[in-house]
């Protein structure tokens, strides 16, 4: 199985401030028709997760442009360009390489 | 409206079953496929189950192959988790979640599943 590891496990921001999530892969995400299958999701309190950014730095439909994907192989990142308080919750990376369909154990984004 | 409803979480006995279903609507859903993710505070997500929009396809880790069993009815928008020989730790929230491009981009609200004594 792929293990995918995050860091931090979380993070307290200053609203307006930047914040940067690092997510490690055990193995590639980088598929023979040249897609990294790397996602991030964001649970906000009370909710269920909800697809952010898709194959490492596209954001999904609506996300706002403050966040950012980037990475290759198996280093990526998240970054929040300026903390707003409705990003509060945790912050998954996926794969979706390999099954079984892996996630990290999440970083929590606290506002300070 | 584009929506994924949960229901039949509960709480039932260690070697006990229980059958979710998800109910899905605004969308075309044989189109998709449609998966189980659950979570708990020590395990975080964890991906069940999926099946392909015909249900011809069945995809599952080992961890619950022979136990948890997806499937689905096209003719009613609905998934179902049928769950078997429950353990302690099958104790979650499951989550009903649509996949598209190899992402989940829609998720319900969840069902909690508790198994204990």
């Amino acid at each position: 199985d792929i293990v995918m590891t995050q860091i931090p496990l979380s993070l307290s921001v200053t609203p307006g401030q930047p914040a940067s999530i690092s997510c490690k892969s055990s193995q590639s995400l980088l598929d023979s028709d040249g897609k990294t299958y790397l996602y991030w999701y964001l649970q906000k309190p009370g909710q269920s997760p909800q697809l952010l950014i898709y194959e490492v730095s596209n954001r999904f439909s609506g996300v706002p442009d403050r966040f950012s994907g980037s990475g290759s192989g198996t280093d990526f990142t998240l970054k929040i360009s300026r903390v707003e308080a409705e990003d509060v919750g945790v912050y998954y990376c996926m794969q979706s390489i390999q099954l079984p369909l892996t996630f990290g154990g999440g970083t929590k984004v606290e506002i300070k | 409206e584009v929506q994924l409803v949960e229901s039949g979480g509960g709480l039932v006995q260690p070697g006990g079953s229980l059958r979710l279903s998800c109910a899905a609507s605004g969308f075309t859903f044989n189109s998709y496929e449609m998966n189980w993710v659950r979570q708990t505070p020590g395990r975080g997500l964890e991906w069940v189950s999926t099946i392909s929009g015909s249900g011809a396809q069945i995809w599952s880790p080992d961890s619950v192959k022979g136990r948890l069993t997806i499937s689905r009815d096209n003719a009613r928008n609905s998934l179902y988790l049928q769950m078997n020989s429950l353990r302690v730790e099958d104790t979650a929230i499951y989550y009903c979640a649509r996949r598209y491009n190899r992402y989940f981009d829609l998720w319900g609200r969840g069902t909690l599943v508790t198994v204990s004594s």
